[in-house]
């Protein structure tokens, strides 16, 4: 079964501060994709970044770098110079495919709270 | 937001009556999911769909029905709502499929009660 595990149900940061958010996920395929969604109070899912698990480079969009560790299935984000607008609920996401259809799963997430 | 709109974004109704949610895009992407959110339990696929005509189920499947008649439009019925089944619903849509992400439109809350 795949599953992914966010071990961390809270986090906080000071403002311009950088927090680092673990994730890990048990799989048995070799070819599939890791996301970070972001989730604000408004609910909708926001696409922070993504990592192919065949790209040994580390995904980085502004701010937001992860580190994967393929081996070791973890892929955590890294947060840097966190901003008050950074504070919701980030969840991590393992997308696979199985008989030719896409699947996507989740962990429970981390709610991370940006103190001023 | 890759053009995703759902309706009712809140809904209200007793258990045994029939529900349906609507989810809609306009960029005529090929793939769509419907996914159900509670605490706890992060988000769960229930359905999904690759194609006109053509759906699976996800993990959370019993209880709930999709169709999918034409590209823009993707239905979930709740053929007879049970409180169990109050939650967020999510409808998603893959952006150049498989080696693409996954965009969510804005949810909509259902109350059973």
């Amino acid at each position: 079964a795949q599953t992914v595990t966010q071990s961390q149900p809270e986090m906080s940061v000071q403002e311009a501060e950088t927090v680092t958010l673990s994730c890990t996920y048990d799989t048995s395929e070799s070819d599939y994709y890791l996301f970070w969604y972001k989730q604000p109070p408004s609910r909708q899912m926001i696409l922070v970044i993504r990592q192919e698990a065949y790209k040994q480079q580390n995904a980085t969009e502004n701010r937001f770098s992860v580190n994967f560790q393929k081996a070791a299935k973890s892929f955590s984000l890294k947060i840097s110079d966190s901003q008050l607008g950074d504070a919701a609920m980030y969840f991590c996401a393992y997308r696979y495919s199985q008989g030719g259809s896409e699947k996507l799963v989740f962990g429970k997430g981390t709610k991370l709270t940006v103190n001023p | 937001d890759a053009g995703i709109t759902q309706s009712p974004r809140h809904k209200v109704t007793e258990t045994g009556t029939p529900v349906t949610l609507r989810c809609h895009q306009t960029e005529n992407h090929r793939y769509m999911y419907w996914y159900r959110q509670d605490p706890g339990h992060g988000l769960r696929l229930i359905h999904y769909s690759y194609g006109v005509k053509d759906t699976d189920k996800g993990e959370v499947s019993d209880g709930y029905s999709v169709s999918r008649s034409k590209t823009e439009d993707f239905l979930l019925t709740l053929e007879s709502a049970t409180s169990s089944q109050t939650s967020v619903y999510f409808c998603a849509i893959s952006v150049g499929g498989f080696t693409d992400t996954q965009y969510f439109g804005p949810g909509t809350r259902l109350t059973v009660l």
